[in-house]
């Protein structure tokens, strides 16, 4: 049975940094390429980066709205997929999910909250 | 590629038939995908490729459209259909969804 658990989300301050994790079971996690999507309470889902395969070179594509503060990185001893956000600002503040394949996200995780508030 | 999704509300009864609109900015192909959000589930991908239902997806639900112009329809609503729906593309980076229609119990 493929499982995502997304961790780490809280409450940090604006200008904060945070790293979320999510970890992966049932499937071979080299193989698949991981996303994470946030989803801002009440608002539409907003794909924010994708970080591809073995066979692709676990390469990375980000959303502009978030490429140079946030970086997506996966450990894949520990089947654990991970965003690094810096310099986080209130509008971050949704709650983060992570999901398996890029374009089409055939499993997601429950998601995790991150709060940016002073 | 904007996602115009339509309506943003769709009040039906069990046993109903009801659709609902994705349009893309642009010119996506086919790569369009219908996700169902409940409260308290991660969310279902449903339907991708435009119309190529994903496994256990009910027969009951169906995609259509390429291009721009795309519709998921659910016939005979069930009980346990009433949920939010997103399209999303994935024709181009960034991915980007629709802003949703939530399908409420009349």
């Amino acid at each position: 049975e493929v499982k995502l658990l997304e961790s780490g989300g809280g409450l940090v301050q604006p200008g904060g940094s945070l790293r979320l994790s999510c970890a992966a079971s049932g499937f071979t996690f080299t193989d698949f390429y991981m996303s994470w999507i946030r989803q801002p309470p009440g608002k539409a889902p907003e794909w924010l980066g994708v970080i591809r395969n073995k066979a692709n070179g676990y390469t990375t594509e980000y959303n502009p709205s978030v490429k140079g503060r946030f970086t997506i990185s996966r450990d894949n001893t520990q089947n654990i997929l991970y965003l690094q956000m810096n310099t986080l600002r209130a509008e971050d503040t949704a709650i983060y999910y992570c999901a398996r394949r890029g374009g089409i996200f055939d499993y997601w995780g429950q998601g995790v909250m991150v709060t940016v508030s002073s | 590629v904007q996602m115009t999704q339509s309506p943003s509300y769709l009040a039906a009864s069990p046993g109903e038939s009801v659709s609902i609109s994705c349009k893309a900015s642009k010119s996506i192909s086919n790569n369009l995908a219908w996700y169902q959000e409940k409260p308290g589930k991660a969310n279902k991908l449903l339907i991708h490729s435009g119309s190529t239902l994903q496994s256990g997806t009910p027969s009951r639900f169906s995609g259509s459209g390429s291009g721009t112009d795309f519709t998921l329809t659910i016939r005979s609503l069930e009980s346990e259909d009433f949920a939010v729906y997103y399209c999303q593309q994935y024709n181009e980076y960034p991915d980007t969804f629709g802003a949703g229609t939530k399908l409420e119990l009349k």
